[in-house]
């Protein structure tokens, strides 16, 4: 089965601080997205990207930015964290389209006191 | 953007009964349709999914419906078990989109 992995699993962060969420997948799959789930909203989508190189804003991009520096990685970045921003994310990450199987993360729990 | 509507966002069912979930998309597009189920404190898993050639997919003891005139997929749940307790997601994409569209999520429990 398709390998995503994420770190850390668990972090606190104190408002105005930087986080960096991070991805690692062994899928050689092209596109990797980061969604955060909240109750209510479901998994929302926030940056993805289509491969080394690329970062593409998703629905709700504001307050983070996202790096793929190599195909198996991508990281998302809180520079100024919010608690607004607490919520459990998920890194993903599928072969070519957007019709294909997405294989999520075990997912990081982020809370921003 | 475009949205994925899911209904009901909980869903108490009796061991044994059956259990259904309904999504709406917006899109005419979109032509993927799967649906994920995530339980407690895990990532969300694939469980089956559907593509806009077929009207009906069944494998185990799930059955997805597609009626692409109403823009609507359900997903069907036969003979619960306390296994089946989790949240489901639906989802819909389309050939050349970005990513998939999320609903918001079915929280079904399942009791003896």
């Amino acid at each position: 089965e398709a390998a995503v992995t994420q770190s850390p699993r668990n972090k606190v962060a104190v408002t105005g601080g930087k986080v960096t969420l991070s991805c690692n997948q062994t899928n050689n799959h092209n596109n990797m997205y980061w969604y955060r789930q909240d109750t209510g909203h479901g998994l929302r989508l926030i940056h993805y990207s289509y491969g080394a190189g690329s970062t593409e804003k998703g629905d709700i991009p504001d307050g983070y930015k996202a790096s793929r520096p190599s195909q198996e990685n991508f990281s998302l970045i809180l520079e100024l964290a919010t608690p607004s921003q607490t919520s459990v994310y998920f890194c993903a990450s599928a072969g070519t389209g957007a019709n294909t199987e997405v294989f999520f993360g075990k997912g990081t729990r982020l809370t921003v006191v | 953007g475009e949205q994925v509507e899911q209904l009901p966002s909980i869903l108490r069912v009796q061991e044994g009964s059956s259990a259904s979930i309904n999504c709406t998309y917006e899109n005419s597009a979109s032509n993927y349709f799967p649906w994920y189920k995530q339980e407690p404190g895990e990532n969300p898993k694939l469980i089956i999914d559907i593509r806009s050639n077929m009207e009906r997919k069944q494998t185990q003891g799930l059955i997805v419906l597609l009626d692409k005139k109403a823009k609507r997929f359900s997903l069907h749940i036969t003979d619960t078990q306390p296994g089946d307790s989790a949240m489901y997601f639906c989802a819909a994409a389309y050939q050349g989109g970005r990513a998939l569209i999320f609903g918001t999520g079915t929280t079904v429990s399942v009791s003896p």
